[in-house]
């Protein structure tokens, strides 16, 4: 169970077009749904929290304006990296709690997207 | 703020080799403890958890006792295998909430 499905898996586009990333959770609802971005053999930085039906929350030095989320239901939130440039290539990754609130839930992550921009 | 720290990679073992990836991290309270790993082009997974002091989470071979007097949650298993080479990261969460991820650590097993 808790499984986290992210679309598409890697991406190639032209400096100046935007991308959209999806994130669905297939098996269970989930209210709120975490975006992160992974530099080649570093760590995950949050960029931002995806509320159902709220607008998203964005970590600092997150330009919400290029990164735009929407979640419009309790099972899809969309990253939309608007005109894309060379350094926003990177590996994106989506994730989502499984149990709401409960203090063991772990996340559950999609197996990312790789966006690369020419 | 709270914070994870992650022992230095990379690791690089023989097959069949013990498994030690040391994990300590700074909190306010108890959080939960996880371990996630990912494999080369690929999104994390969770491997296993730990929700409060004493408790040991386990899967797949590996091993990790949550320590609250060192504030500690190594990962350990005891004879890797090939297939286990991957990034390992250590993470906290107080009520699923704001998890706080370690730099990860890179395993290369070597036939």
């Amino acid at each position: 169970g808790a499984v986290v499905s992210q679309h598409p898996s890697w991406v190639i586009c032209k400096s100046g077009t935007s991308v959209k990333i999806e994130c669905r959770s297939l098996d269970f609802q989930a209210t709120t749904m975490f975006w992160y971005r992974q530099f080649p053999k570093q760590s995950l930085m949050l960029m931002a929290t995806s509320n159902e039906g709220s607008k998203a929350t964005y970590e600092q030095g997150v330009e919400k304006d290029k990164f735009l989320i929407n979640h419009a239901s309790l099972t899809l939130s969309t990253l939309t990296v608007t005109s894309a440039h060379p350094e926003d290539s990177s590996f994106y990754i989506c994730s989502a709690r499984g149990e709401q609130g409960a203090n063991n839930s772990p996340l559950h992550f999609g197996n990312g997207t790789r966006l690369t921009v020419t | 703020g709270d914070s994870v720290t992650q022992m230095e990679g990379p690791v690089t073992l023989s097959e069949e080799a013990f498994l030690t990836i040391n994990c300590t991290y700074t909190a306010t309270g108890y959080p939960s403890l996880f371990w996630y790993v990912q494999y080369p082009g690929e999104g994390l997974q969770l491997l296993l958890k730990a929700t409060k002091a004493d408790d040991k989470g386990s899967n797949k071979g590996f091993e990790a006792t949550y320590r609250k007097e060192t504030t500690s949650f190594h990962l350990e298993k005891g004879s890797v295998q090939v297939s286990d080479s991957a990034v390992y990261f250590c993470a906290l969460s107080f009520y699923g909430q704001n998890f706080v991820f370690g730099p990860g650590t890179r395993l290369s097993v070597l036939p």
